[in-house]
Formats: C-alpha cells, sequence, structure tokens
C-alpha cells in the first residue's frame, strides 16, 4: 500500500539547520511531484515547497524561501528538506505528501509528519 | 492571515447537514483554479477529502459534497456522525504568489 514516511525532525536552536527525509512506497515515486506542508502547534496548514519529478523547478513559499532547499532522488524512493537559517517560527510538524493534477495541485496521499522545534 | 478564507467553526447535531464555506479571489479561485478539500481527525495527518472541485477519491463517503462558485466554494457534510468531527482546509492555487498553493485557514467542525 501507499506509504509516506517522514523523518529527521527534532529541537533545533534558532539559526541552526535540519533535514528531513520522507520515504515513500507503494507507488512509482518518479511520476510523481512531491511536497512539503507544515502545520504550526494549533495553526492550520501551510504549503511550504513543492519540487517536480525531474528536480527541474523546484517551488517555495516565501516564507522560506532562501533558507529550505528541496530535493528528491527517484533511485531512492526519497524527498528531502533542507532547512537553513532556522527560526522560531519554522517550529511545526511537517508533513510530505504526493502530488495530483496539474496546475491546481493537491495533494492526494500524505505522511503522518514529523516535528520540528526550534528554540533556545 | 489565509488567502483562503473559511470560518473557524461550524458545529451541527447528528444527522443534520452542514456547510462549510471557502472564500478566495480572481486570483485563485476566480481564475478557475479548482479547489480541493481536506480532513484532519484530531492527532492525525490531513487526509484528501474532495479534489476538483467536486470530486470524491474512493473511500469517501457521499455524504460528503462539494461546490465551487465564482470566487467561492463550499463542502458540505450530510448525515452529521460523531466521527465527522474534524478540521476541515480547503485549497486552492494563487497566480500572485511565488509557488502559489494555498490553503483556507481551517474550519474546526464540532458534531454536538
Amino acid at each position: 500500500q501507499v506509504q509516506l514516511v517522514e523523518s529527521g525532525g527534532g529541537q533545533v536552536m534558532p539559526g541552526g539547520s535540519l533535514r528531513l527525509s520522507c520515504v515513500v512506497s507503494g507507488f512509482t515515486f518518479r511520476d510523481y511531484y512531491m511536497s512539503w506542508i507544515r502545520q504550526a502547534p494549533g495553526k492550520g496548514l501551510e504549503w511550504v515547497s513543492l519540487i517536480d519529478t525531474g528536480s527541474r523547478w523546484p517551488n517555495y513559499a516565501d516564507s522560506v524561501k532562501g533558507r529550505f532547499t528541496i530535493s528528491r532522488d527517484n533511485a531512492k524512493n526519497s524527498m528531502y528538506l533542507q532547512m537553513n537559517s532556522l527560526r522560531a517560527e519554522d517550529t511545526a510538524v511537517y508533513y510530505c505528501a504526493r502530488v495530483h493534477g496539474s496546475g491546481s495541485y493537491w495533494m492526494g496521499r500524505w505522511g503522518q509528519g514529523t516535528l520540528v522545534t526550534v528554540s533556545s | 492571515q489565509s488567502i483562503l478564507t473559511q470560518p473557524p467553526s461550524v458545529s451541527g447535531a447528528p444527522g443534520q447537514r452542514v456547510t462549510i464555506s471557502c472564500t478566495g479571489s480572481s486570483s485563485n479561485i476566480g481564475a478557475n483554479y479548482d479547489v480541493h478539500w481536506y480532513q484532519q481527525l484530531p492527532g492525525t495527518a490531513p487526509k484528501l477529502l474532495i479534489y476538483g472541485n467536486t470530486n470524491r477519491p474512493s473511500g469517501v463517503p457521499d455524504r460528503f459534497s462539494a461546490s465551487k462558485s465564482v470566487t467561492s466554494a463550499s463542502l458540505a457534510i450530510s448525515g452529521l456522525q460523531a466521527e465527522d468531527e474534524a478540521d476541515y482546509y480547503c485549497q486552492s492555487y494563487d497566480n500572485t504568489l511565488s509557488g502559489s498553493v494555498v490553503f483556507g485557514g481551517g474550519t474546526k467542525l464540532t458534531v454536538l
């Protein structure tokens, strides 16, 4: 069955870095765009980044542009989010999701999330 | 402040019908981009509920339906059940933002 499993979350100090991973199974990873979405404690969903199948045009929310880098390794069925210069407001559960559609994308399947806490 | 506006909360008694609105603008819903809906049960990851304005993925009960108008969309839940108590989010695409995937602020549904 389709599975997306995030890892790499944890506590980090402001200004620090963290790398999240999303390993998938149960579908042909290289055929799908993928995305990261986050949810701060008690808050709503916020889209973070999206990557196409060939890693040609990654997209980022303005709130993370220049600090976060999305990437993928189709041979390893994995997607990553390198997070640098972390701020307290980056504290959230980070979900990876399989993207569907064209233009107005939707998130067809989600992982269980990994918690990132930015605090001194 | 979210690009897509949802009511913070709605409520209904078991068996009743409730609707959740999602209001956008000419740069997202009004630009003919599709609207999608997600359900997030307490303590769990979001789950796709409706895609492409009106389509239900397999396994989603037909008690859930949705529609789209000029610059807004609406999710309807009929025959409310206790297990429908959750947060609901709309999502679309906005052509004025970098990246452009946008979510509504979410609506907490309480089953009385």
